[in-house]
């Protein structure tokens, strides 16, 4: 019973392609988050949402929208991928900003 | 602009011995500090954090020191084990808001 789960796991896809990652978390937490972990190993912040509200939205590419269809979900759509777009994207989520917990990430690859 | 710097990139300790992983921060505004763990092709997980009013935290084998005047923070992990062996990342944030996270440091422990 996973606390925070995302699929895929791995994506490989072409650039100019659009993409989802999904997110749910079953811990009853009211924030979630999307990290990007780029080649420099930097775990960054781009998306926060608190009970299913964007409340951060770091500098990130219009191309990339999140959305909350409930606040255990967060989904991560991108439009027309590019090369720099390969990272590895980890949600997350917490109560109010205490500890947070991270999913097991989605490695993807722009080819 | 790190607010959280990790300067070591790497750690080889034998096992039994104490490892010693360090953190720096230059947000003064920082109150709360926190230490991930993370193994490859999974999402870091929760260790040990610690409050800006307390300059020692401990849980079982690992301890953290925070150094207030100096920025300085550190993990202690005694004695170490090779399932210890992971990529450990720092985190703090000032207040309410998210999570600042070094690049990480890897530990390898050397049975």
């Amino acid at each position: 019973d996973t606390a925070v789960s995302q699929t895929p796991k791995y994506l490989v896809t072409q650039m100019g392609n659009d993409k989802s990652i999904k997110c749910e978390q079953n811990l009853g937490h009211d924030t979630m988050y999307w990290y990007k972990q780029d080649s420099k190993k930097f775990l960054k912040i781009m998306f926060s949402y608190n009970n299913k509200e964007l409340i951060i939205n770091e500098t990130v590419p219009n191309r990339f929208s999140p959305k909350s269809p409930d606040k255990a979900h967060l989904n991560l759509h991108i439009n027309s991928l590019e090369l720099g777009d390969s990272a590895v994207y980890f949600c997350a989520s917490s109560q109010g900003w205490d500890t947070i917990y991270f999913g097991e990430g989605s490695w993807l690859t722009v080819v | 602009d790190q607010q959280v710097k990790q300067n070591s990139p790497s750690l080889s300790v034998q096992e039994g011995r104490i490892s010693i992983l360090n953190c720096d921060y230059t947000n003064s505004m920082f109150d709360y500090f926190l230490w991930y763990k993370k193994y490859p092709a999974e999402g870091p997980t929760f260790l040990i954090s610690i409050s800006s009013i307390k300059d020692k935290n401990e849980d079982g084998r690992f301890t953290v020191f925070l150094n207030k005047s100096a920025k300085h923070l550190s993990l202690h992990i005694v004695p170490s084990q090779p399932g210890d062996s992971a990529v450990y990342f720092c985190a703090a944030r000032p207040g309410n808001t998210p999570l600042v996270f070094g690049k990480g440091t890897r530990l390898s422990v050397i049975a």
